[in-house]
């Protein structure tokens, strides 16, 4: 039990659908990172969320787009996805003032077709 | 900025140590992280390092060398379980926010 859930954990969509993945953290912690990892690739930070405000935008294309409603949740919505983005997706959590403490989510593993 | 080395993979027998190194070149320096991560699973902590020398965690070390831009993670007694990747990484501060930047991870395969 990892404390950092998401949901779906594999996701197959075509480059016209909209769809979101989720992310839930039970560690009372208060900042929330996106990560997107592809094969033989360092894990790349895409967004991170400090005290439900973004902090960071890490040069994202605009087909990517976070929300975070609560320090608890945070989701990514996913519209017109290229094949290029396939890849494993990842969410962390960690107390606001340790963010190199980060607990990860085991992934959500996206293939666009 | 920074710039992360890993090997990208290595191969051990089970029982046998594996040494998997990392360098890095940074602009300023706050310690070094190391994670496993399993195929399809989350990366998981192992080990911090921010001063030089060798930390000691059963079978796991990780040894910094911070004048040589240099880490190792070691592995004692190989078990089947310890395939998996072990990524190497190392914290920045830019853009007001401090945050985890990781090298491409070595995936280690323990065969018996």
């Amino acid at each position: 039990e990892t404390g950092v859930t998401q949901t779906p954990r594999h996701l197959v969509m075509g480059m016209t659908n909209k769809k979101s993945l989720k992310c839930e953290q039970h560690l009372g912690h208060n900042a929330m990172y996106w990560y997107k990892q592809s094969a033989k690739k360092p894990l790349e930070l895409m967004f991170v969320y400090s005290l439900e405000e973004r902090v960071e935008n890490n040069s994202v294309p605009s087909r990517f787009s976070p929300e975070c409603p609560n320090s608890s949740h945070l989701f990514l919505h996913l519209h017109t996805l290229q094949p290029e983005d396939s890849a494993l997706y990842l969410c962390a959590s960690s107390p606001q003032d340790l963010p190199y403490e980060q607990y990860f989510g085991p992934g959500t593993r996206l293939t666009v077709t | 900025g920074q710039n992360i080395d890993q090997p990208t993979e290595m191969t051990a027998t089970e029982g046998a140590i594996v040494q998997i190194n990392c360098t890095y070149q940074t602009s300023g320096f706050n310690g070094l992280f190391w994670y496993q991560q399993h195929a399809g699973e989350a990366p998981t902590f192992l080990s911090y390092n921010v001063l030089d020398g060798l930390e000691e965690k059963g079978r796991f070390s990780s040894f910094l060398s911070r004048s040589k831009g240099y880490s190792y993670l070691l592995l004692k007694e190989l078990q089947m379980k310890d395939s998996a990747s072990y990524l190497c990484a190392v914290p920045e501060f830019s853009g007001g926010y401090n945050k985890l930047i990781f090298g491409a991870g070595t995936r280690l395969a323990v065969h018996p």
